[in-house]
């Protein structure tokens, strides 16, 4: 089952505004990842944030975590036409030997020139 | 580094085929690769996981002679869609994570383009 809910689901913007979407997930975490999806296309990591950290920081991205409120947020500011995409949060379940990733249902984000 | 491929694409195939689609590792070893199937706007949802040389364990629901994979090398993984109907028409995704965590931070999973399978 899916561990990770997002909203908005949909999310419509101009360019240069910023963008948040967030995540909440159920059970305990080693990490949370963000990941962009354009469409018909594979996925691309974007940031990975542990469960001891906070706030973590990529180029426009910022990425924050709230394991008390099992949340995280992904802002990305100032945003473009090419930050049109699906953005999918993921957070681990560890399995021998490997981590199995949970994905939540995602944010569909359209920026518009 | 870290490149995943995969072969076709794209697949249009007659209702009763198989289908055999390739997740290849490029410039690493994959000690484990995963197959996701995604349905149009929704979230990826795991199917099964590969390891090298040993049975694929499956995801809760998904059905292991309808989907065989093979894990055969460090470097290739197939998913195969036995007697393929409509309702598989899907989005196929696989990943890799690297043999060993070296260069890379614990269990990274590197995604392939995906496949999309009409089935007709």
């Amino acid at each position: 089952s899916q561990q990770g809910e997002e909203d908005p689901q949909a999310l419509s913007i101009q360019e240069g505004e910023n963008a948040t979407m967030n995540c909440s997930y159920k059970t305990s975490i080693n990490n949370l990842q963000w990941y962009r999806q354009n469409s018909g296309r594979g996925l691309v990591h974007l940031i990975l944030i542990r469960s001891n950290e906070r706030e973590k920081h990529s180029g426009r991205l910022r990425v924050t975590l709230d394991t008390s409120k099992k949340s995280s947020s992904l802002l990305i500011t100032a945003s473009r036409a090419a930050d049109t995409a699906s953005y999918f949060c993921a957070t681990d379940e560890n399995r021998r030997g490997y981590n199995k990733l949970i994905f939540g249902a995602g944010t569909r984000l359209a920026v518009h020139p | 580094g870290a490149v995943v491929s995969q072969h076709p694409s794209w697949v249009i195939c007659k209702s009763g085929t198989s289908v055999k689609i390739e997740c290849r590792s490029l410039d690493f070893q994959a000690t484990t690769m995963f197959w996701y199937r995604q349905f149009p706007k929704q979230s990826l949802m795991l199917m099964a996981t590969s390891n090298e040389g040993s049975k694929a364990t499956y995801e809760q629901g998904v059905e292991k002679d309808k989907f065989l994979i093979n894990h055969a090398s460090l470097t290739l993984s197939t998913l195969t869609v036995t007697s393929a109907h409509p309702e598989d028409s899907s989005f196929y995704i696989c990943s890799a994570s690297p043999q060993l965590a070296g260069r890379y931070s614990y269990n990274e999973q590197f995604f392939g383009p995906g496949t999309r399978l009409t089935v007709l």
